[in-house]
């Protein structure tokens, strides 16, 4: 089956580092991907990882996959308040078509 | 300035009418998508594009139609059956199928 669970919320300090959790559930699903939503916008693109590495380094972001437990995580180093978004977690089950199932994001709140 | 644009930004629907979305891209991709987001939730299928005129049924069609006619072009009508239409509507595109998928800014619709 596809469901993608994240936690609701997340607040953290200015200069702290952010870890925002995902679980999956299709092992089949080739790419995993994060997206950034800020209030009223659409979705940004921050990263992707695909299925077979087990980390991704993009500047402040880190992203870890282990398969195993169908986990995703993404690291946010130096947390900023302009970090303030909902964080999604996407996966594209092999189904033939690139079709994302999306997890209920993950509210990051970042405090002076 | 290559990027994926919707409008209106807001739109209003009366009872027993139809509206319609429009979504733009000058990406050259061939694949496009329409989502709906409600508030806490996840991003659920309307209806994608594969290729010009060809589209399919997502998760959740039942009182939305959409048309492509062109490559650039993927607009979504929300008819008078849908009776929930108060959401946040994105549109996606992708190179092709199985690619990543990029999203314009948002419309939000709301009924009188």
């Amino acid at each position: 089956g596809e469901d993608v669970e994240q936690s609701l919320f997340l607040s953290v300090r200015e200069g702290d580092s952010s870890v925002i959790n995902c679980t999956y559930t299709d092992s089949s699903s080739t790419y995993l991907y994060w997206y950034k939503q800020e209030p009223g916008a659409g979705l940004q693109l921050l990263t992707y990882i695909f299925s077979n590495m087990d980390m991704k380094q993009d500047q402040r972001l880190t992203v870890l996959l282990n398969k195993k437990d169908k986990h995703l995580s993404l690291r946010i180093a130096d947390t900023q308040t302009g970090d303030s978004a909902i964080y999604f977690c996407a996966e594209n089950p092999n189904t033939g078509f690139q079709k994302l199932v999306f997890g209920t994001g993950t509210r990051l709140l970042v405090s002076p | 300035d290559g990027g994926i644009t919707q409008s209106p930004k807001y739109l209003f629907r009366k009872e027993g009418q139809n509206v319609t979305l429009s979504c733009e891209q000058n990406l050259n991709h061939d694949a496009m998508y329409w989502y709906r987001q409600d508030p806490g939730q996840g991003l659920r299928l309307i209806y994608y594009s594969q290729i010009v005129n060809d589209f399919q049924k997502g998760d959740i069609a039942e009182g939305y139609s959409v048309s492509r006619e062109k490559k650039e072009s993927f607009p979504l009508t929300v008819t008078s059956a849908q009776k929930n239409p108060t959401a946040f509507y994105l549109c996606a595109s992708s190179i092709r199928q199985q690619e990543t998928q990029y999203f314009g800014p948002g419309t939000r619709l709301l009924v009188l």
